[in-house]
């Protein structure tokens, strides 16, 4: 088990330009998920997949985001013309869900930290 | 996703037990109760979770009360590693997202 692995880990940009994320999950791992976190607060939820489909998003997901999952493996996230209120962590997650198995936890990347300058 | 309440903040001496309280009154019959703690500079990472009965492993315990709206994570023996901010959330079963609220910031002291 190598973990959710997130890339790149701090991401400096300008006002305006626009930004990728990519997350690696756990190998057998289904969902994906991505959140953000600000400083002090617990992470908020942004959408999840279930293999390459895109089931949820949350309001927060303006449409400046859009995140995809093209073969059900790794994901990106972009944000276009970044604003300073951008700037936060990005958090990846994954899990397995079995059908009519219960409930499975999510399992975190460390996440990408984004400063927007 | 019913909501949780949790202390701000806790402290705790080395080598003792750390009990980490949260209310979750309003938890559905189907929702589950999560633990996650968050070290600095790090993702969450998962401890334990539970529907009704009490949980054990290799990190923690965690106690349901008997009508689900509360419940407390014990760490048996704490150690300053364990200085961490500590989620505890209720997901309804294979629901997509976590809700997670501020948490409780527990400080280990020698």
């Amino acid at each position: 088990d190598t973990g959710v692995s997130q890339d790149p880990r701090h991401k400096i940009t300008k006002r305006g330009q626009n930004v990728t994320f990519r997350c690696d999950p756990i190998s057998e791992h289904n969902r994906l998920y991505w959140y953000r976190q600000t400083l002090g607060q617990g992470p908020e939820f942004l959408t999840y997949f279930q293999n390459e489909a895109q089931l949820e998003k949350s309001r927060l997901l303006s449409d400046r985001f859009s995140a995809e999952r093209p073969k059900g493996s790794f994901s990106t996230l972009e944000i276009q013309r970044t604003e300073q209120g951008d700037s936060a962590m990005y958090l990846c997650a994954s899990s397995l869900d079995r059908t009519g198995g219960g409930n499975q936890p999510q399992h975190f990347g460390d996440g990408t930290r984004l400063s927007i300058l | 996703d019913a909501k949780t309440t949790q202390p701000p903040s806790m402290d705790c001496a080395e080598g003792r037990a750390a009990n980490l309280p949260c209310n979750h009154s309003t938890i559905s019959g189907n929702e589950y109760v999560y633990w996650y703690r968050q070290i600095h500079s790090q993702g969450p990472q998962y401890i334990i979770h539970g529907l009704k009965n009490n949980e054990t492993n290799e990190m923690a315990s965690l106690i349901i009360t008997e009508d689900r709206k509360s419940s407390t994570l014990i760490l048996p023996h704490a150690t300053l590693r364990d200085t961490a901010v500590y989620y505890c959330i209720v997901r309804v079963t294979n629901a997509g997202k976590s809700t997670f609220g501020d948490g409780t910031t527990l400080t280990v002291k020698p």
